[in-house]
C-alpha cells in the first residue's frame, strides 16, 4: 500500500491561498492521488483527484510532481468554511482489483484565520 | 437521490444489544462502501459491495459484524452483541464504479454509542 505523509496542522489567513502538501514516495504507477476533507464530524467530502497531470476544479487545484512522489492541494482563496481536516489518499486496489477502498491517514487540520 | 442517506443519525445501545445501521446510496451508484471512524481522524474500511454482492470484506470483524445490500432496499450494517469498542461514527459511501478513477461520495454518518 502506498502511504501518505502530511503535516499535522496548518494555518492560513482568510482570502489567501492554502497550500497543503502530501508525500507519497512509494506510490505505484497506476495509483491515483485523492483529496478529501472532513468538516467537524460530517462525512468526508470529495475535493479532487489526479493520476499524473495537474488538475483543477471549482473547489481546488492539485499539483502532482513529475516523479509523482508528492503533491500539493491548493485552495486558491481560503474562507473560514474551509477549516477542516484534509486527507491525502492514494487509492489502493482491493480484492480482485475491482474495488478500491480509501485508506485514510491522519490528515492535516487546516485552520483558516480571519 | 442525489446524496448518500444514512439512518439513524444517532444510535445508543447497551452493551450486548444489537445495532442496525442503514445506507441508501446515490441513485445509479452500484458500489457501496462502509467505513468506521473511531477516534477523530482514524478511519477503518469495513466492507464494500457491488450491487448486492460482497466485493471486499477484508476489514470486517467476522464474529459480530454483518452487512447486506439487497435489491430495492437500503444497505445495512448490523452489529450483534455490541461492545464498548464499537462506539464510533459509521460512514457509508457510494460510487458509480469500483475502480480507482471514480470518487466515492460519503453520507453524513451514524454515530453509535455503546453504553
Amino acid at each position: 500500500d502506498a502511504k501518505t505523509t502530511q503535516p499535522t496542522s496548518m494555518d492560513c489567513a482568510e482570502g489567501r491561498a492554502a497550500n497543503l502538501p502530501c508525500n507519497h514516495s512509494t506510490i505505484s504507477g497506476n495509483e491515483y492521488v485523492y483529496w478529501y476533507r472532513q468538516i467537524h464530524s460530517q462525512g468526508p467530502q470529495y475535493i479532487i483527484h489526479g493520476l499524473k497531470n495537474n488538475e483543477t476544479n471549482e473547489m481546488a487545484s492539485l499539483i502532482i510532481t513529475e516523479d509523482r512522489k508528492s503533491s500539493t492541494l491548493i485552495l486558491p482563496h481560503a474562507t473560514l468554511r474551509d477549516t477542516a481536516v484534509y486527507y491525502c489518499i492514494v487509492r489502493v486496489a482491493g480484492v480482485g482489483g475491482a474495488t478500491n477502498k480509501l485508506i485514510f491517514g491522519t490528515g492535516t487540520l487546516l485552520a483558516v484565520q480571519p | 437521490g442525489e446524496e448518500v442517506a444514512q439512518t439513524p443519525k444517532h444510535l445508543v445501545r447497551g452493551e450486548g444489544q444489537k445495532a442496525k445501521l442503514y445506507c441508501a446510496p446515490i441513485k445509479g451508484h452500484s458500489y457501496v462502501f462502509w467505513y468506521q471512524q473511531v477516534l477523530k481522524n482514524e478511519f477503518k474500511f469495513l466492507i464494500s459491495f457491488q450491487n448486492e454482492n460482497v466485493f471486499d470484506e477484508t476489514g470486517m470483524p467476522k464474529e459480530r459484524f454483518s452487512a447486506k445490500c439487497l435489491p430495492n432496499s437500503p444497505c445495512s450494517l448490523e452489529i450483534q452483541a455490541t461492545k464498548l469498542e464499537d462506539s464510533a461514527v459509521y460512514f457509508c459511501a457510494s460510487s458509480q464504479s469500483g475502480t480507482s478513477d471514480y470518487e466515492q461520495y460519503f453520507g453524513p454518518g451514524t454515530r453509535l454509542t455503546v453504553t
